[in-house]
């Protein structure tokens, strides 16, 4: 079975500064999708950014970006210039491109707290 | 876009009484999900839904959990009888297709459900 491990409950970062958000997981599967979900304190869930296993290119999104390492399995977050709306949890998510909702698994979260 | 909407946000009920959780997708979309959420054991998959047919329970705890879509904008959940254990927040998600691995899901803002 598939398996997501964050391995920081939490983390925190200075406003404006950097921080890297770990995820490893564990799959024989070549293709497969990795996602990053934010928790906010409403409680919804949003997307930040997905990765497909077989594309090589790190996904990016503004501020938002991984450094995918597939040998590895690692799958970290890096957000750049901090806000203080991006504390929240963040969980790192797998799925395989078999596409059953089933494997969608989620790690058990990083706690991010921006200092002002 | 109203997103995914969910009832009541808080529940707060005793053991033995029945608890029924609302949610309504977003229009348009084909896939419904709901997950439970808690400290032990993080997000778990209970069941899910394609085209208002049910196509896996198996994440559902027990006999005491039901779900239903009787049409494509609206499910439950329900718990009968409640038992302290079932205190969680649960979530309801929609996305367009279940076709698509990578498809994005829309999270609803919850229902913290507490059983005394």
């Amino acid at each position: 079975a598939q398996t997501v491990t964050q391995s920081q409950p939490e983390m925190s970062v200075q406003e404006a500064e950097t921080v890297t958000l770990s995820c490893t997981y564990d799959t024989s599967e070549s293709d497969y999708y990795l996602f990053w979900y934010k928790q906010p304190p409403s409680r919804q869930m949003i997307l930040v950014i997905r990765q497909e296993a077989y594309k090589q290119q790190n996904a990016t999104e503004n501020r938002f970006s991984v450094n995918f390492q597939k040998a590895a399995k690692s799958f970290s977050l890096k957000i750049s210039d901090s806000q203080l709306g991006d504390a929240a949890m963040y969980f790192c998510a797998y799925r395989d491109s078999s596409g059953s909702a089933r494997q969608l698994t989620f790690g058990s979260g990083t706690q991010l707290t921006v200092l002002p | 876009d109203a997103g995914v909407i969910q009832s009541p946000r808080h529940e707060v009920t005793e053991m033995g009484q029945e608890v029924t959780l609302r949610c309504k997708p977003i229009s348009g979309h084909n896939s419904l999900f709901w997950y439970r959420q808690t400290m032990m054991r993080g997000l778990e998959l209970l069941i899910y839904f394609n085209n208002n047919v049910p196509i896996d329970d198996s994440g559902m705890p027990e006999d005491r959990f039901s779900a239903k879509m009787p049409n494509a904008s609206f499910s439950t959940l329900k718990i009968q009888p409640s038992e302290p254990r079932d205190s969680a927040v649960y979530f309801c998600a929609s996305s367009l297709t279940l076709r698509t691995p990578g498809e994005k899901l829309f999270f609803g803002s919850g229902t913290q459900l507490s059983v005394l």
